[in-house]
Order: structure tokens, then C-alpha cells, then sequence
């Protein structure tokens, strides 16, 4: 089971959208709907930003919001702050071994 | 509020084992599994492996069979994760983290585990 792959940056303004891309296969982001978002900041532990494609937890900005269409799931963060830029991984339930896939991580910057 | 508090950072030497510990407060500790999550410096997130706190049923990534163990204690609502044969490569940050609907919701804080070359 390979890595899920996302593109390595993704920069843009304060204000602007953004969306981050999370390619898969059958077997894991389009074929279930247990995809998950992290965001990190330097030397900090993952924060769960959207569950389940497109659910956000509690006390998580409605800038965030996620989907999938096919094996691509997306985030996009809408109206960029500096509190943004930090490192973000999407994450898949496989059904198999191994039960999980990270992936390969994205490096948001802003502007 | 939930909780999961790790150890403290651990220095081994190549071949010696480590064991990070992962104490779950704030609800209840056999609802949920807990998985383990690794991260060197500069990299991404791994995967590694889950636990059922409730059954103590377990699974590993191919890489680890056979030198790493997840375990619990229920009584102090504590898991743990053990890998044995160190070497440089696990040289990383170790996450427990407890899973909710395939989601990782809760993490703990880290702990640095460094295996000198």
C-alpha cells in the first residue's frame, strides 16, 4: 500500500482559496468514505481538521472543507490566514492491511 | 476533556528496545482504539499500527513484524507501544492517537525517541 500522493506545496494570499489534492486508489479514498485532514505546525502533534470526506469537528474553522470525487479527496481552505500555513496530510481507512494510509503530506505557505 | 499523555523522550542505543506509553483520560478508554503514528524529522506522518484497548487485539505495518508490540493496561487506562532491534532509522517523533470513525481525533502529545548512529 503505497503512500496517498499530494502535491509537496501549495502557496496563496491572505484571503484567498486554496485546495489541496489527495490522489488514492479503489482501495482506499474512493473506496470509502474515511478520509480524513491534519494540520500540524512545527513541532506540534496533528490536529483532525475534516473526518469522514467532508465533516468538521467541533471548534474547527468553517473554512475548512473537504470532498472526494472519485480516488481524489480535497481540502480547501477558504479566506487564507497566516494562522494557515502549516503542514497538512490527508489520511485513508483501506479496509486491508494496512488498515491506513497517510499521505505524503503538503506544505501550505501563505503569502 | 479528552486526553492522551505520552512519556517522556528516550535516548536508546542500536539493538535496545523502547517503550512509550500513552495514558487516556476524559472518556471511556476501551471504546476506542488507539493507533500509533511515527514521524522523523523532516517527514511525513506513518502509520504503524492499531490496538483494541478492549480486546488488546493488535496489528502491525509489514516493516515492524516481529519487533514491535502494542499492549494495555485497562486498569490505568494506559497503552503502550514497544519496538525492539533499534537502529538509527527510528530515530522520530512516536504519536498514540485515538481513533473515532476511522478518524484520528484525539493525539498525544509526542514522544521524541533518538537512537544515536
Amino acid at each position: 500500500q503505497s503512500a496517498l500522493t499530494q502535491p509537496a506545496s501549495v502557496s496563496g494570499s491572505p484571503g484567498q482559496a486554496i485546495t489541496i489534492s489527495c490522489t488514492g486508489t479503489s482501495s482506499d479514498v474512493g473506496g470509502y468514505n474515511y478520509v480524513s485532514w491534519y494540520q500540524q505546525h512545527p513541532g506540534k502533534a496533528p490536529k483532525l481538521m475534516i473526518s469522514g470526506v467532508h465533516n468538521r469537528p467541533s471548534g474547527v474553522s468553517n473554512r475548512f472543507s473537504g470532498s472526494k470525487s472519485g480516488n481524489t479527496a480535497s481540502l480547501t481552505i477558504s479566506g487564507l490566514q497566516a494562522e494557515d500555513e502549516a503542514d497538512y496530510y490527508c489520511h485513508s481507512y483501506t479496509g486491508s492491511r494496512p488498515l491506513y494510509v497517510f499521505g505524503t503530506g503538503t506544505k501550505v505557505t501563505v503569502l | 476533556q479528552v486526553q492522551l499523555v505520552q512519556s517522556g523522550a528516550e535516548v536508546k542505543r542500536p539493538g535496545a528496545s523502547v517503550k512509550v506509553s500513552c495514558k487516556a483520560s476524559g472518556y471511556t478508554f476501551t471504546s476506542h482504539d488507539i493507533d500509533w503514528v511515527r514521524q522523523a524529522t523532516g517527514q511525513g506522518l506513518e502509520w504503524m499500527g492499531w490496538m483494541n484497548p478492549a480486546t488488546g487485539n493488535s496489528d502491525y505495518i509489514q516493516k515492524f513484524q516481529g519487533r514491535i508490540t502494542m499492549t494495555r493496561d485497562t486498569s490505568i487506562s494506559t497503552a503502550y507501544m514497544e519496538l525492539s532491534a533499534l537502529t538509527s532509522e527510528d530515530t522520530a517523533v512516536y504519536y498514540c492517537a485515538r481513533v473515532v470513525s476511522g478518524s484520528f481525533d484525539y493525539w498525544g502529545q509526542g514522544t521524541l525517541l533518538t537512537v544515536p548512529s
